[in-house]
């Protein structure tokens, strides 16, 4: 079955950091680019970063660079990202997706995993 | 940036009609566009790409057309299960954007 899973959400105190999985499985995931993007309630889809297939590349939005960093494993056929300096407006929840090309849409999401900021 | 706009915010549709999306992008992108359905505690899902190709498992109501900077989302008769959010995402230039949404009621 094709699939992402993601975790590593919970509540987390503002400044903190946290590090986020993404847990690919039915495809062949060191074929295809992986992006984080996350959805705040009531609000749209943003787009935090990418990372090509063999890991040698990435990109960020500008709301997150220097704070985030994504990573993978493809030998643990496994997605990262690294948040830190946690903010109130990082509170959301965080979606692996799967892409075609780096520069691509999103052909594959996981359920994503809820990340609050809270004191 | 490339800011993606969507219109309308809301949209009333009755099961069986047809529906119109919109969105504009602030710049020329192409065909470089997708569009997505979310549904309430659910993951986006792609409905269509490169503006008119649908994706595998899309349904063939949905069709998308335009490039440029203007595209349309149309939905021929409106099922249950097309309810929730439609988003706009253009993959031409980074960094990646989407459009604000239109919440098909």
């Amino acid at each position: 079955q094709v699939q992402l899973v993601e975790s590593g959400g919970g509540v987390v105190q503002p400044g903190r950091s946290l590090r986020l999985s993404c847990a690919a499985s039915g495809f062949t995931f060191s074929h295809y680019a992986m992006h984080w993007v996350r959805h705040v309630p009531g609000k749209g889809l943003e787009w935090m970063a990418a990372i090509s297939y063999d890991g040698s590349t990435q990109q960020y939005g500008d709301s997150v660079k220097g704070r985030f960093t994504i990573s993978r494993d493809n030998s643990e056929n496994a997605l990262f990202l690294q948040i830190n300096s946690l903010r109130s407006e990082d509170t959301a929840v965080y979606h692996c997706a799967r892409g075609g090309d780096y520069l691509d849409k999103f052909d594959m999401w996981g359920q994503g995993t809820a990340v609050t900021v809270s004191s | 940036e490339i800011v993606m706009s969507q219109s309308p915010a809301t949209l009333s549709v009755s099961p069986g009609e047809r529906a119109t999306l919109s969105c504009r992008a602030s710049q020329n992108i192409g065909y470089n566009l997708a569009w997505y359905h979310q549904k309430p505690g659910q993951a986006p899902r792609l409905l269509i790409y490169g503006s008119f190709y649908r994706a595998s498992d899309g349904p063939a109501r949905f069709s998308g057309s335009g490039s440029g900077t203007e595209f349309t989302l149309s939905i021929s008769s409106l099922q249950s299960e097309d309810f929730g959010i439609y988003y706009c995402q253009q993959y031409h230039k980074w960094p990646l954007t989407f459009g604000g949404g239109t919440k098909v009621e």
